[in-house]
């Protein structure tokens, strides 16, 4: 099967602490987004990569850093430094262009 | 900022009737897209209509765009329970630098409920 997987789907983190979300697609998509989204709210994005070695930073990356090391792969991690991490985090692809993004199940961080 | 806003923010309807969502962007758009997402889940593609399309149909949607009013609106006919989730309009703007090149910039999305 063709998709998106984002794992865990339930994180806990305590104060401090670096955490590292896993997003990984076998679409075979070039470009891929990692967002967050806060109750009764739209998505923001964090870092986006539209080629392997390759990120940018979206509207929201203080706090967070990316890899993207293999095509298939795209992981997030959420730093100490950032203020407020308790969110749902979803991870997208696509492909090249002004198309359709797919997206992950997510993973709901909860900083203790 | 988000370059999408919806309106309206919650809708509620009963079974078998029409449910129309709206969305305003800002700037020039290359294309304007419509997801939904159910609670706690992530979200699902719906349609896609270009800059130099009017309207698009996909089965019990039908999607506007009027481009001189940077405005769209999703209209979900015979609705059912089934429909119940958020909607979120998201808009791909032009840059000519290209750097924002296949970033969606999402509204805040429309809490649809429909009641059987």
């Amino acid at each position: 099967d063709g998709g998106i997987t984002q794992s865990p789907k339930y994180l806990f983190r305590k104060e401090g602490q670096n955490v590292t979300l896993s997003c990984e697609q076998n679409l075979n998509h070039d470009a891929m987004y990692w967002y967050r989204q806060d109750p009764g709210q739209g998505l923001r994005l964090i870092y986006y990569s539209q080629i392997v070695n390759d990120f940018q930073k979206g509207d929201i990356a203080e706090g967070y850093s990316v890899s993207r090391e293999k095509k298939e792969s795209f992981p997030l991690t959420v730093t100490s430094a950032q203020k407020n991490p308790t969110a749902f985090y979803l991870c997208a692809s696509s492909t090249a262009g002004y198309n359709e993004q797919f997206f992950g199940p997510g993973t709901r961080l909860t900083v203790l | 900022s988000q370059q999408g806003e919806e309106d309206p923010q919650a809708l509620s309807i009963q079974e078998g009737e029409n449910a129309t969502m709206n969305c305003s962007y800002k700037t020039s758009i290359n294309n304007l897209q419509w997801y939904r997402q159910n609670s706690g889940r992530g979200l699902v593609h719906l349609i896609l209509i270009r800059s130099n399309e009017r309207e698009k149909h996909s089965g019990r949607l039908r999607v506007t765009l009027d481009t001189s009013k940077k405005s769209s609106s999703l209209l979900i006919t015979a609705s059912r329970a089934a429909d119940t989730a958020s909607y979120f309009c998201a808009t791909a703007f032009l840059n000519a630098g290209g750097t924002s090149y296949g970033k969606l910039t999402f509204g805040q999305g429309t809490i649809l409920t429909v009641h059987p």
